[in-house]
């Protein structure tokens, strides 16, 4: 069936250094790729999304990417602060079904 | 504009007891879910509904049933609560999808449920 798979499962990065969490995905037919920040005891909040007929999206310090033909999609972020450490998903979706990864556990270190 | 909300926040059940959760959203979205979320597995589908009277199965429905008699609530209820329900349950709506595209979920604050 569909599958979502996300690595890594933990990220360790000192801080000012950059993140990147992979995905890779099985349904074909997924035109929508969002990315998720959760943290502790909070509900997941998006914190950026790409659709298919896009390559690459940027927001801030923030930026996605999607390659189809590979079915894996990538978030990237710079320049990392303390802020940022928290709980990571990513989603695959197609016809307002979604499947998510596990999560990236992403501690950043003054 | 609430967003989308749960109750209760949190519930201690008995095994063998049964207890609905409510969601509700006032943001006029079609589409309605129920997750759940466990360590190291991220969320998972329960149900879903496209529209006022409809649900659906997703990906682990067994033990749970839905009822979307109005089209801002979403009911998720366990007849008979099982260790195996201790969970955080999260609710999301989103807009209706058109030609197979998604669009974005909005996520409820969360339900955390203990069954001993």
């Amino acid at each position: 069936g569909e599958n979502v798979e996300q690595h890594p499962s933990t990220l360790s990065v000192q801080e000012g250094d950059s993140a990147v969490i992979k995905c890779t995905y099985s349904d074909s037919a997924s035109n929508y790729f969002p990315w998720y920040k959760q943290e502790l005891g909070k509900r997941p909040q998006l914190i950026i999304d790409i659709r298919s007929n896009v390559g690459e999206k940027k927001d801030q310090r923030i930026a996605v990417t999607l390659n189809k033909t590979a079915k894996h999609f990538s978030l990237h972020i710079t320049e990392t602060q303390p802020e940022d450490s928290a709980v990571y998903f990513c989603a695959a979706s197609s016809w307002g079904k979604f499947q998510f990864g596990a999560g990236t556990q992403v501690v950043v270190t003054p | 504009n609430a967003g989308v909300t749960q109750t209760p926040k949190f519930r201690v059940l008995k095994t063998g007891q049964s207890m609905t959760l409510l969601c509700a959203q006032d943001m006029n979205h079609e589409y309605m879910y129920w997750y759940r979320q466990d360590p190291g597995m991220g969320l998972r589908l329960i149900h879903y509904s496209v529209g006022e009277g409809t649900t659906a199965k997703g990906e682990v429905p067994d033990g749970y049933n839905v009822s979307r008699l109005k089209k801002q609530n979403f009911l998720l209820g366990l007849e008979s609560a099982a260790p195996s329900q201790t969970s955080v349950y999260f609710c999301a709506s989103s807009e209706a999808t058109a030609s197979g595209l998604s669009e974005t979920q909005y996520f409820g604050p969360g339900t955390r449920l203990l069954v001993l």
